[in-house]
């Protein structure tokens, strides 16, 4: 069974550019969740998509966004990159309240 | 004050020592408490769950938590060059859903 996947692994963007990061849950999970890995910070909770809707949301600016489409694969998105967003950000699926899994990240670098 | 408060290491010990991290945290509210292992360049893997006071045991893990003085602890016993990982603790009001991370202990196990 394949596991939560991310792509692209790496990603360049300049400041002020937009960055879009793809996720696909395991098959059956509904949730996805997404978190910011930032070197010194820990993970921190940016958004919960579940059954297609935004259920929660971290404290980040509304320049992260997201969604999650019908087949429960999500997307993040973050416009006016500052450099200060480089970071790993990860993505998470359950199904409903059980375990949640992580994929293996997308590493942005703003420059 | 953070959430959730993680001795970020880094820690050395031999093969075969038990090996013990904690982590402590301020919100009453979180009931759900995970414990995460994530491999350099890899996400975070979930390796014990747990939402009672207690002790929970899987193989050589041993997961504690301390409601009431707020405090978690995992104990890994005859621990293995291939445990050499960064150990998260995490927990979350509501399971899965705004987990909170601490930062992470770095642990190299020595043959």
């Amino acid at each position: 069974e394949a596991g939560v996947t991310q792509s692209p692994t790496h990603l360049i963007k300049t400041r002020g550019q937009q960055a879009t990061l793809r996720c696909s849950p395991i098959s059956g999970h509904t949730s996805v969740y997404w978190y910011q890995q930032a070197l010194g910070l820990g993970l921190q909770f940016l958004l919960w998509y579940d059954e297609g809707e935004e259920r929660n949301r971290g404290n980040f600016p509304p320049r992260f966004s997201g969604r999650q489409f019908p087949n429960y694969s999500s997307e993040l998105n973050v416009n006016a990159l500052e450099l200060e967003d480089s970071a790993l950000y990860l993505c998470a699926s359950s199904l409903g309240h059980d375990d949640a899994f992580f994929g293996q990240g997308t590493r942005l670098t703003v420059v | 004050q953070k959430e959730v408060e993680q001795d970020p290491g880094p820690l050395s010990v031999p093969e075969g020592a038990i090996v013990s991290l904690n982590c402590t945290y301020s919100n009453s509210a979180f009931q759900y408490f995970m414990w995460y292992r994530q491999y350099s360049r890899k996400g975070p893997e979930l390796l014990m769950y747990t939402y009672s006071s207690g002790n929970k045991e899987d193989g050589r893990f041993t997961a504690q938590v301390d409601k009431s003085s707020k405090y978690i602890s995992l104990f890994i016993r005859d621990s293995q060059p291939s445990d050499s990982a960064t150990y998260l603790c995490a927990m979350s009001p509501y399971n899965n859903n705004d987990m909170r991370f601490g930062a992470g202990t770095r642990l190299t196990v020595k043959p």
